[in-house]
């Protein structure tokens, strides 16, 4: 069965510093988000991706947030300069049309 | 905006049925989910909702009343394996990106 899948699984990385989390989404599939979920609490939307542009994005989506598809498998979220907020879980997620979305196992951010 | 409340916890025995409910506000409505997701790991899909009434899959149902503003997930025959946090979820229009916001979960203990 198809899976969205997810790396790194663990990444550790120092205030200030860039960090790119890759998402290889179900090759189907049209409609691309990212979530994150700080430990301890709910599962927070930050952006949502359709035909090559962010379609919506909440508010912790500022600017050192970004997201890019840079061929026609991967799915790109970058933090330019890491805050230790940034600490959590990064859930990708796919959708084919308008039904389910699929979560991908999830990259655990820890910013020092 | 959206307001999401589920019960934070809640424990059942082997073999017993619970259930969860969530009551949800929302500005604009296209459907609501049920995911669960062990201890740090992604939610997997359980049920969806688009219209009113009862949608069974195995021993996970899930019900809802839009009118209402309700749902509930249905768990029945409980197994230890069914021990997780339980999410329910709305999702926004097309417009809005589809995207979910989530509720903050609800934590059930299945005790032998």
């Amino acid at each position: 069965e198809p899976e969205v899948t997810q790396t790194p699984s663990h990444q550790v990385t120092q205030m200030g510093q860039e960090v790119i989390l890759r998402c290889v989404p179900i090759s189907n599939h049209l409609y691309f988000y990212w979530y994150r979920q700080i430990l301890g609490q709910k599962v927070e939307f930050l952006v949502s991706f359709y035909n090559n542009e962010i379609s919506e994005k909440s508010e912790i989506f500022d600017d050192q947030f970004s997201v890019e598809r840079p061929d026609g498998s991967n799915f790109t979220l970058k933090i330019r300069s890491t805050k230790l907020e940034d600490s959590a879980m990064y859930f990708c997620a796919s959708m084919q049309g308008e039904d389910t979305q699929y979560f991908g196992p999830g990259t655990r951010l820890t910013v020092l | 905006g959206q307001n999401i409340d589920q019960p934070t916890e809640m424990t059942a025995t082997e073999g017993a049925i619970v259930q969860i409910n969530c009551t949800y506000q929302t500005s604009g409505f296209n459907g609501l989910f049920w995911y669960q997701q062990h201890a740090g790991e992604a939610p997997t899909f359980l049920s969806y909702n688009v219209l009113d009434g009862l949608e069974e899959k195995g021993r996970f149902s899930s019900f809802l009343s839009r009118s209402k503003g309700y749902s509930y997930l249905l768990l029945k025959e409980l197994q230890m394996k069914d021990s997780a946090s339980y999410l329910c979820a709305v999702r926004a229009l097309k417009a809005a990106g589809n995207k979910l916001t989530f509720g903050g979960g609800t934590r059930v203990l299945v005790k032998p």
